[in-house]
């Protein structure tokens, strides 16, 4: 069945670069886009950015100068990276397949000294 | 970038009645092949999103008949008929048509 489980540090110090993975299980990624979505503690959710089945990626335009979404097919797996974060960028973040119908729990991320 | 508008912010209901919620957007959401890439998401609290209607007015698989989507162009809607204490939680709308692709602020479903 399909799967997605994101993984990373729970804390980040402000200013350092964020590193989360993206594993994926019960499809291809060459077959599918994986999109990255946010939610802020208490707020609503913010669609992060994508990376579609060809490899191309969209992001956020609020966020484009500091984010970067890849992955490696043979792991079945999708990286986001962010840098120069913030405590705004506090945040549980969601990787979801294309068409969203299928969504990984989150992790949380809080970026503090 | 596009703005979705969700309205009410809070729907107080009672467990049975119908619940409507408005998604507006500020341009128009027609894809240039003919499709209209709007969906609704409910979440619950501690919870992930889940998919409830993808283009406008097509139930994602176990959704049950009284979830309906509606609308085009730019206006959108989303009905409850019947309110289930399972229906409470927070509804998103949100666009795919556009790059880069928006959600709407959500708006609460809670008992009146």
């Amino acid at each position: 069945q399909v799967q997605l489980k994101e993984s990373g540090p729970g804390l980040v110090q402000p200013s350092q670069t964020l590193s989360l993975t993206c594993t994926v299980s019960g499809f291809s990624l060459t077959s599918n886009s994986v999109h990255w979505v946010r939610q802020p503690p208490g707020k609503g959710l913010e669609w992060v950015g994508a990376i579609w089945s060809g490899g191309s990626t969209d992001y956020n335009s609020a966020l484009k100068s500091r984010l970067s979404i890849s992955r490696d097919t043979s792991k079945s797996q999708v990286f986001l990276k962010m840098n120069s974060l913030q405590t705004e960028d506090t945040a549980i973040y969601f990787c979801t397949r294309g068409g969203r119908g299928y969504w990984g729990q989150g992790v949380m991320v809080t970026v503090s000294s | 970038d596009v703005v979705l508008t969700q309205t009410p912010v809070a729907q107080p209901v009672t467990l049975g009645d119908q619940a409507s919620i408005s998604c507006r957007s500020s341009q128009s959401l027609v894809h240039s092949n003919g499709n209209t890439y709007l969906e609704w998401y409910l979440q619950k609290p501690g919870q992930s999103p889940q998919l409830l209607i993808y283009k406008v007015s097509n139930r994602f698989s176990g959704v049950p008949d009284r979830f309906i989507g509606s609308g085009s162009g730019s206006d959108f809607t989303l009905k409850i008929s019947r309110v289930e204490p399972e229906d409470l939680g927070v509804y998103y709308c949100f666009q795919a048509t556009h790059d880069p692709n928006t959600f709407g602020a959500g708006t609460k479903l809670e008992l009146k």
